[in-house]
């Protein structure tokens, strides 16, 4: 298996821009999670789906943030305006009901 | 929501030596505890993890244990080597909820 797979690995923006991050989780994984890890406040848990839909999104910082989970195999983190606060690394992660969490490599967002 | 805090934020060692990180958490509802290692650049991965219905579980050099009265968990590593320097997070997990502690950088000087 290819693991959980993010696009893209690396941007840089400028203020104002639109983001939007890609994930696909494992095959067979109904459980999908956003989390975004910063220095001053390491991994926090962004928002999580289960079976496509969104379970608990209080951790998304602003309305600036969205997520959306069209299908098992897809989902997407977007920012819209970006600022440069929201730099950090963004991991997607899955897993299968309760199971272990499988991480992607991360998108490594930096907002000039 | 669960929080979970983890201590120390930063330990060196010498090459050999033991090194112990521990967590506590809040919501008793937790029941799953995993720990995750992450290097420079890379992503979080699992290195060892225990269900609430387990008090220890022991892996090679790696080690874990769980008191859920008092509601806190504990990594430990034997003979840490070199190559064991890295970030190592601990989690808990309610349901899907899974949150994780603050970190600790760990530096085994050889």
């Amino acid at each position: 298996d290819a693991g959980v797979i993010q696009s893209p690995r690396h941007e840089v923006t400028e203020m104002g821009q639109e983001v939007t991050l890609r994930c696909k989780p494992i095959s067979g994984h109904n459980s999908l999670f956003w989390y975004r890890q910063t220095m001053m406040r390491g991994l926090e848990l962004l928002i999580y789906f289960n079976n496509n839909v969104p379970i608990d999104d209080s951790g998304m910082p602003e309305d600036r943030f969205s997520a959306k989970m069209p299908n098992a195999s897809f989902s997407t983190l977007k920012i819209q305006p970006s600022e440069p606060r929201d730099s950090a690394v963004y991991f997607c992660a899955s897993s299968t009901g309760l199971g272990t969490i499988y991480f992607g490599e991360g998108s490594w967002l930096t907002v000039v | 929501g669960e929080n979970v805090e983890q201590h120390p934020s930063t330990l060196s060692v010498q090459e050999g030596d033991s090194a112990v990180i521990k967590c506590t958490y809040s919501d008793s509802a937790s029941n799953y505890f995993p720990w995750y290692k992450q290097e420079l650049g890379k992503r979080p991965q699992l290195i060892i993890d225990i269900r609430s219905n387990v008090g220890e579980k022991k892996d090679q050099r790696i080690a874990v244990t769980l008191n859920k009265t008092a509601k806190h968990f504990s990594l430990h590593i034997t003979e840490t080597q070199p190559e064991d320097s890295a970030v190592y997070f601990c989690a808990a997990r309610v349901d899907n909820d899974m949150r994780f502690g603050a970190g600790t950088r760990l530096t085994v000087k050889p």
